[in-house]
């Protein structure tokens, strides 16, 4: 089975200052993918990014930043300047490929990081 | 692209009353729905999953009879929560995916609550 966990439950940070989002991942497949979603206030999950197994390019969009490392299997998520519209739950998620011989494709989440930007 | 809208996104009922929420994949075709309940300030919780055309997957514990799921085609799919109790009170989120594309886009919510 597969389990993602988010250790940070809250984190409270102020406007401008960057903040890091922990998220540690366990699978016993080899090929998987690997999700971030943001749920502000409103409720509606906001997709990211998405990376694969195969991929531990470092990936950066704009002042989001993502470092994938399989040695510690963690897909951890920085926010530089981070900004008050930044408030939200964060929530880190693990899929196993469609094409996967446990045919098991469902998101598996952790429980999110609640992420405060205080102005 | 990959927009999901759910309706209604709010809803107040009565308990005993039955209440249907659709979730639409507007700008593709989602072969796959998936169905989910979050309680405050909790993860999602995987409710069932559903192909167009065919029977939803519960996951354990779902009661299949008191939340009945329709796919009816590539892009909408329906929750209906059977005689509503107060502890049925939830946001319920709905996600879509196309093909064997392994991204999940997902709706706003819809967030009841029964009286």
């Amino acid at each position: 089975a597969q389990k993602v966990t988010q250790a940070q439950t809250e984190i409270s940070v102020v406007e401008k200052e960057d903040v890091t989002l922990d998220c540690v991942y366990e699978t016993r497949d080899t090929t998987y993918y690997l999700f971030w979603y943001k749920q502000p206030p409103s409720g509606e999950l906001v997709f990211l990014i998405r990376r694969n197994s195969f991929d531990e390019q470092n990936e950066i969009s704009g002042r989001y930043s993502w470092n994938f490392q399989k040695s510690t299997s963690s897909f951890n998520f920085t926010i530089t300047a981070s900004q008050v519209v930044d408030s939200a739950v964060y929530f880190c998620a693990l899929t196993l490929p469609l094409i996967s011989n446990f045919g098991n494709e469902k998101l598996t989440f952790g429980t999110g990081t609640r992420l405060t930007i205080i102005p | 692209g990959a927009v999901v809208s759910q309706h209604p996104s709010r809803v107040i009922c009565k308990s005993g009353t039955s209440v249907k929420i659709e979730c639409r994949s507007l700008d593709f075709q989602a072969t796959t729905m998936f169905w989910y309940r979050q309680f405050p300030k909790k993860s999602l919780m995987l409710m069932a999953t559903s192909n167009e055309g065919s029977k939803a997957t519960y996951e354990q514990g779902v009661e299949k009879d008191k939340f009945l799921i329709n796919h009816a085609s590539l892009t909408l799919s329906t929750l209906t929560v059977t005689s509503a109790h107060p502890e049925d009170s939830s946001f319920y989120i709905c996600s879509a995916r196309s093909g064997t594309a392994d991204t999940q886009y997902f709706g706003p919510g819809t967030r009841l609550t029964v009286l």
